[in-house]
């Protein structure tokens, strides 16, 4: 595709429940990122990949958010054990690795009831 | 403490003027990089604009500009001759290191746009 794909765009979840969010970077794009938007929030940095590496996971907010990049294109964004604060927009975004712009899909919407 | 820092929560303009989105940021890296982007209602983040800190001359990419102040660490963005269809939230963002770093972005708190016809 043309640019940075997100699903599911939206996704109800009962706390508790595990959810996986998918990213479809643009195709050669090297490096890969993961933010969390809260409602009226900027967007805060969760996890960077170069290729199949995780570089960065230092915004991850626990150990119920795991990320994996396994053939250095597509990324799953995991939840375990949703909880209400973890309602939010996830942001992915993907660029050559090299020059300044990042792209950005248009976020999956997640809602935790 | 916050590293960009947007002041406005929200802005009006008259369609057809200028507007200008403050911004300030805090680094100690030499090397940083200064951004903007646009996220209407739909969600996506679209990039308007971008500055390197050792970039001597102002950033511009159409109707958009980067006001660059790197000494009192500003880097404001102006809109000329806004259009209705620039109403949206605005987010001044950061990534320290070099462009071939792959760095995170950093992102002010937003300032909303809306634009009177």
């Amino acid at each position: 595709g043309a640019g940075v794909s997100q699903s599911p765009r939206y996704k109800v979840a009962k706390r508790g429940q595990d959810v996986a969010l998918r990213c479809d970077p643009i195709s050669g794009h090297v490096s890969l990122f993961w933010y969390q938007q809260a409602l009226g929030q900027g967007p805060e940095f969760l996890t960077y990949f170069q290729n199949e590496a995780q570089l960065d996971k230092s915004g991850l907010p626990s150990d119920r958010f795991f990320a994996e990049r396994p053939e250095g294109s597509v990324s799953t964004l995991k939840i375990q054990r949703t909880q209400q604060e973890d309602s939010a927009v996830y942001l992915c975004a993907s660029s050559f690795g090299q020059g300044p712009e990042a792209f950005f899909g248009q976020g999956t919407r997640l809602t935790v009831v | 403490a916050q590293k960009i820092t947007q002041t406005q929560p929200g802005m009006f303009v008259q369609e057809k003027e200028a507007v200008t989105l403050d911004c300030t940021y805090d680094t100690s890296d030499p090397s940083y990089g200064l951004f903007w982007y646009k996220q209407p209602s739909s969600g996506e983040m679209i990039f308007l604009i971008y500055q390197g800190s050792y970039d001597q001359q102002n950033a511009t990419e159409g109707r958009y500009s980067l006001n660059f102040q790197k000494a009192r660490k500003s880097a404001n963005l102006v809109i000329s001759a806004s259009q209705l269809g620039d109403s949206a939230m605005y987010f001044c963002a950061m990534r320290e290191g070099e462009d071939n770093q792959g760095g995170k972005l950093i992102f002010g708190q937003g300032t909303e746009l809306s634009v009177k016809p």
